[in-house]
């Protein structure tokens, strides 16, 4: 399976852009690639998803390298509410396949 | 509109039982997924189903069944329950099948804890 590779934890401060990082170089031309974030006891929260080209939303936004084999997650103003574990996932055949995610914690 | 819906939140069975988790998915959407999150962990995907049919199914045993209904609606069973089964089961809707780029959507998920 396609893996991804993203740091254990992140830290920022409250009203402070945020940039989550995520490595997925065994990625195939046809692999989707989402983001979504998990509170304790929830389930996961759909953020934003794409294939090729950057993708924007009112929740975030999706930069994707050139060369697909990384991506990164921008909050563009966090909020104590964005604290979360953050995954990012490739979908390849039917399934989404979840990597470990990335605990980030927001500091007022 | 509603989301996806699990039932039951929660619930304890013992060892050896069996059990069955239900969802119903987003209005319109055909496409319906399990996955299981063990606690500190990542979901791991288990089944998809489109149209009623497997698409797709994980690494898990055959103790582990599902199927879904006419009106789009899926149910999960797990037969001769293990320690190991403890565990959230999120199902996951769509409107497609997967690899179409559509929005996946989760539930809360279903808290299983085997005694």
């Amino acid at each position: 399976d396609a893996k991804t590779t993203q740091p254990n934890s992140m830290e920022s401060n409250e009203e402070e852009p945020v940039h989550l990082p995520c490595n997925h170089s065994t990625i195939s031309g046809t692999d989707y690639i989402h983001w979504y974030r998990q509170l304790p006891s929830q389930g996961p929260e759909y953020v934003i998803h794409g294939l090729t080209s950057n993708v924007n939303n009112r929740m975030a936004s999706l930069a994707i390298a050139e060369d697909r084999k990384s991506s990164t997650l921008i909050l563009h103003r966090a909020t104590l509410r964005d604290a979360a574990v953050y995954y990012c996932i490739l979908e390849y055949g039917n399934k989404l396949v979840f990597g470990a995610g990335t605990i980030l914690r927001v500091k007022s | 509109d509603a989301g996806v819906t699990q039932s039951p939140t929660h619930l304890i069975k013992t060892r050896g039982q069996h059990v069955t988790l239900r969802c119903s998915p987003i209005s319109g959407h055909k496409s319906v997924s399990w996955y299981q999150q063990v606690l500190g962990q990542g979901p791991q995907f288990i089944f998809q189903y489109y149209e009623k049919e497997e698409r797709g199914r994980g690494n898990f045993p055959d103790r582990f069944s599902a199927r879904q209904f006419p009106n789009y609606s899926s149910e999960l069973n797990v037969n001769a329950l293990l320690l190991g089964d403890s565990a959230l089961y999120l199902c996951a809707s769509s409107f497609n099948r997967a690899s179409s780029g559509n929005t996946i959507y989760f539930g809360e998920g279903s808290w299983l804890t085997v005694v």
